[in-house]
């Protein structure tokens, strides 16, 4: 299974833009990239998701490396309920036709009032 | 907006008891997860159901767990004789397709005395 590296933990200040990293080297050419978040006591929430462009909704943007290798999602203005476990993740397609969804650590973002 | 809902919020119970924790998924979709958190951990994948049948398991869900969809609208994880380390947060999910994002529940805590 392709494996994403992400830093353990980010801060940003509240109302600044965030840049939160995601390495996927082994990426293969089927897989599409999906940001979850967790808030504290809350299941995962669905954030973004994309397969080579670049990509916006009303939560973030998520621009995706020409390469494939790595990804960035980007919260345009952080604000302190965006304090939460971000998770990059790679949805690959298994030998039955069916789609795994791996959980790494994630990265901790903390947001600074 | 329709999200999924779990109950109970948080279930206590003893060693080699059994549980269930029910789950009603989003009303439209048609695939459906149990996924579980121990604390401090990663998100695992236990299992996906769908057409009435399980479409792909993790190596956690051994011959203690069972997954059913009783009637049209819930879905529940049973666990036959719990243990100390089944102690988590389980959290549902359901999505339209399998290939398509997942809406995740709040989640049940469990905690195996």
């Amino acid at each position: 299974d392709a494996k994403t590296t992400q830093p353990n933990s980010m801060e940003s200040n509240e109302e600044e833009p965030v840049h939160l990293p995601c390495n996927h080297s082994t990426i293969s050419g089927t897989d599409y990239i999906h940001w979850y978040r967790q808030l504290p006591s809350q299941g995962p929430e669905y954030v973004i998701h994309g397969l080579t462009s670049n990509v916006n909704n009303r939560m973030a943007s998520l621009a995706i490396a020409e390469d494939r290798k790595s990804s960035t999602l980007i919260l345009h203005r952080a604000t302190l309920r965006d304090a939460a476990v971000y998770y990059c993740i790679l949805r690959n397609p298994t030998t039955s036709g069916t789609y795994k969804y791996i959980f790494g650590t994630g990265t901790r973002l903390k947001v600074l009032a | 907006e329709p999200e999924v809902t779990q109950t109970p919020s948080h279930q206590v119970t003893q060693m080699g008891q059994e549980v269930i924790l029910r789950c009603v998924p989003i009303s439209n979709h048609l695939y459906f997860y149990w996924y579980r958190q121990i604390l401090g951990q990663k998100v695992e994948f236990l299992v996906s159901f769908y057409n009435n049948e399980i479409s792909e398991k993790s190596e956690i869900f051994d011959d203690q767990f069972s997954v059913e969809r009783p009637d049209g609208s819930n879905f529940t994880l049973k666990i036959r004789s719990t243990k100390l380390e089944d102690s988590a947060m389980y959290f549902c999910a359901s999505s339209e397709m399998d290939s398509l994002s997942r809406y995740f529940g709040p989640g049940t805590r469990l905690t195996v005395l």
